[in-house]
């Protein structure tokens, strides 16, 4: 099945602890994105990835961190500088810059 | 960067009925996007709109690409139960993607 897979769902850490979210796609797509949600508003961009080895810096990029070594992956990494990280985190992919992306199912992170 | 302003925020409708909503922008999109939500879940795309004027259905849905290409809506006939969620609109330029705030819809059976 082609797709793109976050893990985990649920995610809980202590405050002051870094946290990687997963982000794995076999849809053979070159660009991937990083998206944060919070109730009651919309998507606000990350980071985001045109190919391999490369990375920019979205809206909110400040104390989040992003690699992608290989084309099939792009995990996030939520450090303690990020003042508020309790939310909930969407990756996406598309062919390519033009075309419509394609959501995994997200992960709900709690920060306590 | 600049946000879309989707309307309404939230909309409560009777089964059968039919729904409009509408997303609008400052600025202008190459491409027009419309997602559904369901809680807890990642966003599906329901249309991709590519040109100006274009209108496109999917089912029961159809969403429309403004002339101007700073807006675009989406019209939902006969309701039904399902179709219950957060429905977003997005704008897209190349590596830019914006979103709408949501239009949460509840059916009433």
């Amino acid at each position: 099945d082609g797709g793109i897979t976050q893990s985990p769902k649920y995610l809980f850490r202590k405050e002051g602890q870094n946290v990687t979210l997963s982000c794995e796609q076999n849809l053979n797509h070159d660009a991937m994105y990083w998206y944060r949600q919070d109730p009651g508003q919309g998507l606000r961009l990350i980071y985001y990835s045109q190919i391999v080895n490369d990375f920019q810096k979205g809206d909110i990029a400040e104390g989040y961190s992003v690699s992608r070594e290989k084309k099939e992956s792009f995990p996030l990494t939520v450090t303690s500088a990020q003042k508020n990280p309790t939310a909930f985190y969407l990756c996406a992919s598309s062919i390519d810059r033009r075309q419509e992306a394609f959501f995994g199912q997200g992960t709900r992170l709690t920060v306590v | 960067g600049q946000q879309l302003n989707q309307s309404p925020q939230s909309m409560f409708i009777q089964e059968g009925e039919d729904v409009s909503m509408n997303c609008t922008s400052s600025s202008i999109f190459n491409t027009w996007l419309w997602y559904k939500q369901d809680p807890g879940e990642g966003p599906v795309l329901l249309i991709a709109l590519y040109k100006a004027g274009e209108l496109t259905s999917n089912g029961r849905l159809t969403a429309q690409f403004g002339i101007t290409r700073k807006d675009s809506f989406l019209n939902i006939s006969a309701s039904i139960p399902s179709d219950v969620g957060i429905y977003f609109c997005a704008g897209r330029n190349n590596n830019d993607m914006r979103f709408g705030a949501g239009t949460r819809l509840t059916v009433k059976p």
